[in-house]
């Protein structure tokens, strides 16, 4: 069974400033995808990036970019110019490409400071 | 193009009890997953449906069980509450069944319920 591990329950940002939140999987298949939701207070799950495991190129969305180590299994996500609008539960996902099944990792809680 | 939404929002019941919530998928999209959030084991896949048939099961006893109808919509059933059962229910839909890229899921707001 796949998991998905996130090693930082909570992490603290500096508006303006850059965070990098961290991400491993375990997993014996070759294809799959990985994405980043976000989880405002509101609830609302949010997708802010996603990656082909195939893709060697890391993935962009403006402010979002991540570092994925297929040989390592980590997929990480920097966030940039952080903004207050960025704090939020943030969960790591996991799907197989056999259907939607998304496998969550535990969260992480990020906190911007003004 | 509306979301995805769910009723009720809310929702207290009483252990023993039994639970119909309702999940209205994006206009088109043909696929619904549901998760369960909950504080001490995070997000957990239930299941996933396509056209009407479930695809996918998570490791949740008989007595969750769902169902999709021809136009997409989904229900999922709780019988015999639990304490434990306190939880968010959050569904998602999407355009088809291939995972991926292509075929980003959109969530819900979801339907907290409480078992006291």
């Amino acid at each position: 069974a796949q998991t998905v591990t996130q090693s930082q329950p909570e992490m603290s940002v500096q508006e303006a400033e850059t965070v990098t939140l961290s991400c491993t999987y375990d997993t014996s298949e070759s294809d799959y995808y990985l994405f980043w939701y976000k989880q405002p207070p509101s609830r609302q799950m949010i997708l802010v990036i996603r990656q082909e495991a195939y893709k060697q190129q890391n993935a962009t969305e403006n402010r979002f970019s991540v570092n994925f180590q297929k040989a390592a299994k980590s997929f990480s996500l920097k966030i940039s110019d952080s903004q207050l609008g960025d704090a939020a539960m943030y969960f790591c996902a996991y799907n197989r490409n056999a259907g939607n099944m998304l496998t969550f990792g535990g969260g992480t809680r990020l906190m911007v400071k003004p | 193009k509306a979301g995805v939404t769910q009723t009720p929002r809310y929702l207290i019941k009483t252990r023993g009890q039994q639970v119909t919530l309702s999940c209205s998928p994006i206009s088109g999209h043909r696929s619904v997953s549901w998760y369960q959030q909950t504080p001490g084991q995070g997000l957990q896949f239930l299941f996933e449906y396509f056209s009407e048939t479930q695809r996918n099961k998570g490791n949740f006893p008989g007595r969750f069980s769902g169902r999709q109808f021809s136009n997409s919509r989904s229900e999922m059933n709780v019988s015999t509450l639990e304490l434990g059962d306190s939880a968010l229910y959050l569904c998602a839909s999407s355009l088809g069944l291939a995972g991926g890229l292509d075929n980003e899921q959109f969530f819900g707001p979801g339907t907290r319920l409480t078992v006291l």
